[in-house]
């Protein structure tokens, strides 16, 4: 099956320091990625969809200059969590589709716990 | 923006016993996919579902679309505590998400 890795699975970071984490489609390409925030005991919010080579589309309330979503290559998606608050700790998923087909399977990384403190 | 709704948000049953959950939502999707999801990881897709009217089957996991494909529900047949997750369907060329049912099963 589509293998899709998350780096780092855990970060600890001051508040206003910035974090990024990669998202990576390992044996296919993705032509679109997804980013999720997840609170405990909480569904998936998405943040945003990237497309590789444009600008990523962000969902209403989510701050554009605060979440970075670079989606560079088909295999290669960024989330920097720039100047980060305690408020910005949670678990964030990325996932990878082929956006083919009439079934647009995501795949999913194992996630990465940012704890701002 | 095309919602989904699941139910129950939660389940705790006992080892053997059979269940059912619900993702509904009033507008007609493309496909459907179901998700499990356990603590600290990410979801792993289990089936997709693009004809209306179709059930597939995992093992001990029947997965059906609704004729009108505005649903879909999973049933699981003489749960484990392996079963034991967040079941998660998500839909829609903006792929969001239900909010899960959080299902426990007991030895």
């Amino acid at each position: 099956g589509a293998v899709v890795s998350q780096h780092p699975s855990r970060v600890i970071c001051k508040s206003g320091t910035s974090v990024k984490i990669e998202c990576r489609s390992l044996d296919f390409q993705a032509t679109t990625m997804f980013w999720y925030r997840q609170f405990p005991k909480q569904s998936l919010m998405l943040m945003a969809t990237s497309n590789e080579g444009s600008k990523a589309t962000y969902e209403q309330g989510v701050e554009k200059d605060k979440f970075l979503i670079n989606h560079a290559s088909l295999t290669l998606s960024t989330l920097t969590v720039t100047s980060a608050h305690p408020e910005d700790s949670s678990f964030y998923i990325c996932s990878a589709s082929t956006g083919t087909g009439l079934s647009y399977e995501q795949y999913f990384g194992p996630g990465t716990r940012l704890t701002v403190t | 923006t095309q919602l989904l709704e699941q139910s129950p948000q939660f389940l705790s049953i006992q080892e053997g016993e059979n269940l059912t959950v619900y993702c509904n939502s009033s507008s007609v999707f493309s496909s459907l996919q179901w998700y499990r999801q356990e603590p600290g990881e990410g979801p792993v897709l289990l089936v997709t579902v693009v004809t209306g009217g179709e059930v597939k089957k995992l093992k001990r996991l029947t997965f059906q679309f609704g004729d009108a494909r505005k649903d879909s529900s999973l049933h699981i047949t003489a749960a484990q505590p392996g079963d034991t997750g967040l079941y998660l369907c998500a839909g829609g060329d903006d792929m969001r998400f239900g909010a899960g049912t959080r299902l426990t099963v007991k030895p």
